[in-house]
């Protein structure tokens, strides 16, 4: 069976400094991944998606960037952190576009 | 543009009573996907029921149930029996057929409270 694992689970950093959060899916090959923020308890907003190694689509301009150096690994990094960043990211994947999202299980982050 | 819409922000029901959760959705298109995720306190999304716009029949799961509107553009979910572990945020998601890769867009949320 498919698992997607994304870590850490929480994370406080400050103001200027990178982040780097990190998603694996094992049990399949070749998945989309999406990369998603959920702020204040609210609505999902997509962040990036890719469809494939080195592939990365941006859904909104902001201050952070995606990558795919593996398969099934999914990366979202910033190079300066801003109180703004702060929020539910939340990474998924799904098979194809007839699939649903499976999610991992969230990182919240804090930016003080 | 394609947008959800869920217009009950907050909901309360009685242990072992039904609720119906209510989505509406824009679109011109014409097949597509729909669904029902919840987010217990917990905050893990899952899936909860999913829809096929060219099925006719309402998609049920257990004791979840939707109420699919097609010319409305109508996708409400129904739980029955409601039991203390179904509190939780639900989100109405819709994914246009235009998307290849499976990019899903979200409700803003209910969230409901069972009530023992």
């Amino acid at each position: 069976s498919q698992t997607i694992h994304q870590w850490p689970a929480t994370l406080v950093q400050p103001v200027g400094s990178p982040l780097s959060l990190e998603c694996t899916v094992e049990g399949t090959s070749n998945p989309n991944l999406y990369w998603y923020r959920q702020a204040a308890g609210r609505g999902l907003q997509l962040l990036f998606y890719s469809v494939g190694i080195g592939q990365i689509s941006s859904e909104v301009p902001q201050n952070l960037s995606a990558s795919r150096p593996q398969d099934r690994q999914f990366i979202l990094s910033s190079k300066k952190l801003l109180l703004s960043d702060s929020g539910f990211y939340l990474c998924a994947w799904t098979r194809d576009r007839a699939s649903p999202l499976h999610f991992g299980n969230g990182t919240r982050l804090t930016v003080t | 543009a394609q947008t959800v819409t869920q217009s009950q922000p907050e909901m309360s029901v009685q242990e072992a009573e039904t609720v119906t959760l209510s989505c509406t959705y824009d679109t011109s298109e014409n097949n597509y996907y729909l669904f029902w995720y919840k987010q217990p306190p917990s905050r893990q999304m899952i899936l909860v029921i999913r829809q096929e716009a060219y099925k006719q029949q309402n998609a049920t799961e257990n004791r979840f149930s939707v109420n699919f509107q097609k010319a409305a553009k109508s996708f409400s979910l129904k739980i029955s029996d409601s039991q203390l572990g179904d509190t939780a945020m639900y989100f109405c998601a819709f994914m246009p057929p235009s998307s290849n890769t499976g990019k899903l867009i979200f409700g803003q949320g209910t969230t409901l409270q069972v009530k023992p």
